[in-house]
């Protein structure tokens, strides 16, 4: 059974900071993982896509990449601004189709 | 290009009755499926559909159902509800051209339901 996890829970970083968020699961015979963010009360929004052939994707200000050997994908924020506050969640789609997704981390941007 | 749209986005009911939420895809996604959202388990997997199909089903009761219309639209159907299955129901499409195939999954805005 596929788990994922994001650690850490929750971060707190200043305007203009760099975020890293990281995703770790345990098997690595996976189809793809996505990444996603979601406001209160609201649907997931995708951010990005990686395919298992992929090493990493990248649209404007996030990069992701992606070890499916060691079983982790970090999510990579240039410049944080407050309009990334969000919580942040990986999925992660096994071979046999199935998606897992981790808690996801909290992210507080302060201007 | 409209989103997924999922309807009702609010709904409250009473313990032992039964519900049935709607989900109509990205025009030409023709995989949906649902996960259910709370704070304490987080995103869970419910079913996923491909045309008209159920190709994949998580570990839920029988008390949660689906299916899929010959227009992709889908509905999830829980009876005999219990206090537990208050939470976000959210859907989400994929543009799979084949059975094998899953791509980009784009979720909606979710259905809330609250059981008392």
């Amino acid at each position: 059974k596929q788990e994922v996890t994001q650690i850490p829970a929750a971060l707190s970083v200043p305007e203009g900071e760099n975020l890293v968020l990281n995703c770790s699961f345990t098997d690595s015979a996976i189809y793809n993982l996505q990444w996603f963010r979601q406001d209160p009360g609201k649907g997931l929004t995708s951010l990005l896509l990686i395919q298992s052939s992929q090493r990493e994707q990248t649209s404007g200000r996030l990069n992701a990449s992606l070890d499916k050997s060691s079983g982790r994908s970090t999510l990579y924020i240039a410049a944080s601004q407050p309009g990334d506050s969000a919580t942040y969640l990986c999925a992660v789609r096994s071979n046999d189709y199935k998606l897992s997704f981790g808690a996801g981390t909290t992210v507080t941007v302060r201007a | 290009k409209a989103g997924v749209t999922q309807t009702p986005r609010y709904l409250i009911k009473t313990r032992g009755q039964q519900v049935t939420l709607s989900c109509s895809p990205i025009s030409g996604h023709r995989s949906v499926s649902w996960y259910q959202q709370t704070p304490g388990q987080g995103l869970q997997f419910l079913f996923e559909y491909f045309s008209e199909t159920q190709r994949n089903k998580g570990n839920f009761p029988g008390r949660f159902s689906g299916r899929q219309f010959s227009n992709s639209r889908s509905e999830m159907n829980v009876s005999t509800l219990e206090l537990g299955d208050s939470a976000l129901y959210l859907c989400a499409s994929s543009g799979g051209t084949s059975v094998f195939f899953t791509g980009e999954l784009f979720f909606g805005e979710g259905s809330r339901l609250t059981v008392l």
